[in-house]
């Protein structure tokens, strides 16, 4: 069975400062892992994804996360936030064509 | 149209009765995903269906709960005799089973929801 783990329910950052949201996946096979991000009263939207390859992806709004094997982690950066980027955010994960395991999400929440 | 839609955006309904939410895949979208976001639950799979079969429908929290797929374009979200925890927001989802630029992608593209409000 696959499951995900987001540390931190709600995340407060400055503008300008670095985002930095924690992600741990578990996973018997090789994952597939995404980054959904969730404006209010929106969909999800697609942030970025890691597949198979390089471990550092880049995705929209200046966002990246890096896939690392060992730690089964996730975690999604971005080196300066923007009063934009409050929203929610999601780590998912799949193994292929099937349903995604969501985490409970991380509130970002960006102060002047 | 160029998204995933949905309809109704939001429904009001009494408790025990029935409600069905539409759902419109991305043009040329195999498979279409069904999943419901509550506060107590987070995001929860529902149903997953490949053309018009269901080949995994374990999300589906009760019998009451049904779901159809037609010409692997349109799929109906059926709930029967709505219940107070049905309450939640339900999204779609349908993803390209293939390949793009030469590498298999598998990513899920999200409607906008039915926020579904049972009284």
């Amino acid at each position: 069975a696959q499951s995900v783990t987001q540390l931190g329910s709600h995340v407060s950052v400055s503008e300008g400062a670095l985002v930095l949201l924690r992600c741990n996946y578990s996973s018997s096979v090789p994952p597939y892992l995404f980054w959904y991000v969730q404006y209010p009263n929106q969909g999800l939207q697609l942030l970025l994804k890691y597949t198979t390859g390089a471990t550092l992806v880049k995705g929209i709004n200046g966002f990246e996360a890096e896939f690392k094997k060992s730690e089964t982690s996730f975690h999604l950066t971005k080196p300066s936030a923007h009063m934009s980027d409050a929203a929610e955010y999601f780590c998912a994960v799949t193994t292929g064509f099937q349903k995604l395991v969501f985490g409970t999400g991380t509130r970002l929440l960006v102060s002047p | 149209g160029a998204g995933v839609s949905q309809s109704p955006s939001n429904k009001v309904t009494e408790k025990g009765k029935d409600v069905e939410l539409r759902c419109d895949p991305i043009s040329g979208h195999t498979a279409l995903y069904w999943y419901r976001q509550s506060l107590g639950q987070g995001l929860e799979f529902l149903i997953y269906f490949q053309g018009n079969s269901a080949p995994d429908k374990s999300g589906l929290p009760s019998d009451r709960f049904s779901a159809e797929r037609t010409g692997g374009s349109v799929s109906t979200l059926t709930i029967q005799r709505t219940q107070q925890e049905d309450s939640a927001v339900y999204l779609c989802a349908s993803t390209l089973r293939g390949t793009s630029g030469g590498a298999w992608t598998d990513t899920q593209y999200f409607g906008p929801g039915t926020r579904l409000t049972v009284l």
